[in-house]
């Protein structure tokens, strides 16, 4: 069975700039989480998703990150302008339902410069 | 609102000797705990779980933890450290709530000294 898929492994931008990041969960997982992870810190949830809904978005910074999952299958996670502060690992879980176990992807490494 | 805390942001053990990562997490209602390991450059990886039923614990690579309801403590243990065995671990706790979010610890770096 395929993981979770994510894309780009690595980016590199500079402040101010857009980026956007690609999440493909498990086939048939309905729920999908983005987490942000700064270095020396535990992933912090950032939004999730319930099929193509969003069932919390209390930690996303709205005035600057964005996501959707069209078709409740395939994300995406954009930073629009990026900070400083905003250089992390973006990571993607999927699970079957609410509370189950969470399967991650690799995560993408943002370096804002 | 639930937490995690996880003592000990770094921990050295030589090989073959007790692994011993602790985590004690907070939480109005009884909870479901979760310790996930992080090899560099790599997603996280569910050790194990406790949802319900015997408080002791076995996940994979020989590891188990023990849910202690009176101290509120869900330690990862390992008898005998392997060199494999290096990476991150986070400990983290699913919320109460009707979204059962999971909350992680700061996470501890394990090295295995040869």
């Amino acid at each position: 069975e395929a993981g979770v898929a994510q894309s780009p492994r690595y980016k590199i931008i500079e402040k101010r700039q857009s980026v956007a990041f690609w999440c493909n969960p498990i086939s048939g997982h309905a729920t999908l989480y983005w987490y942000q992870q700064i270095l020396g810190q535990g992933p912090k949830l950032l939004i999730q998703f319930q099929n193509n809904g969003v069932v919390d978005d209390s930690q996303l910074p709205k005035d600057r990150f964005s996501a959707e999952r069209l078709k409740g299958v395939d994300s995406t996670l954009k930073i629009q302008p990026a900070k400083l502060e905003d250089s992390a690992v973006y990571l993607c879980a999927s699970t079957t339902g609410l509370g189950n176990e969470q399967f991650f992807g690799p995560g993408t490494r943002l370096t804002v410069l | 609102a639930q937490s995690v805390t996880q003592l000990g942001s770094h921990v050295s053990v030589s090989e073959g000797a007790l692994v011993l990562l602790r985590c004690n997490y907070s939480s109005s209602v009884p909870p479901y705990l979760f310790w996930y390991v992080q090899y560099p450059n790599q997603g996280l990886q569910l050790l194990l779980k406790y949802t319900t039923g015997a408080t002791l614990v076995k996940g994979i690579n020989g590891f188990e933890a023990e849910f202690k309801k009176s101290e509120t403590s869900f330690h990862l243990t390992k008898p005998s450290a392997h060199m494999s065995d290096a990476a991150e671990y986070f400990c983290a706790v699913i919320s109460s709530g009707s979204a059962r979010q999971l909350t992680f610890g700061s996470g501890t770096q394990l090295t295995v000294l040869p």
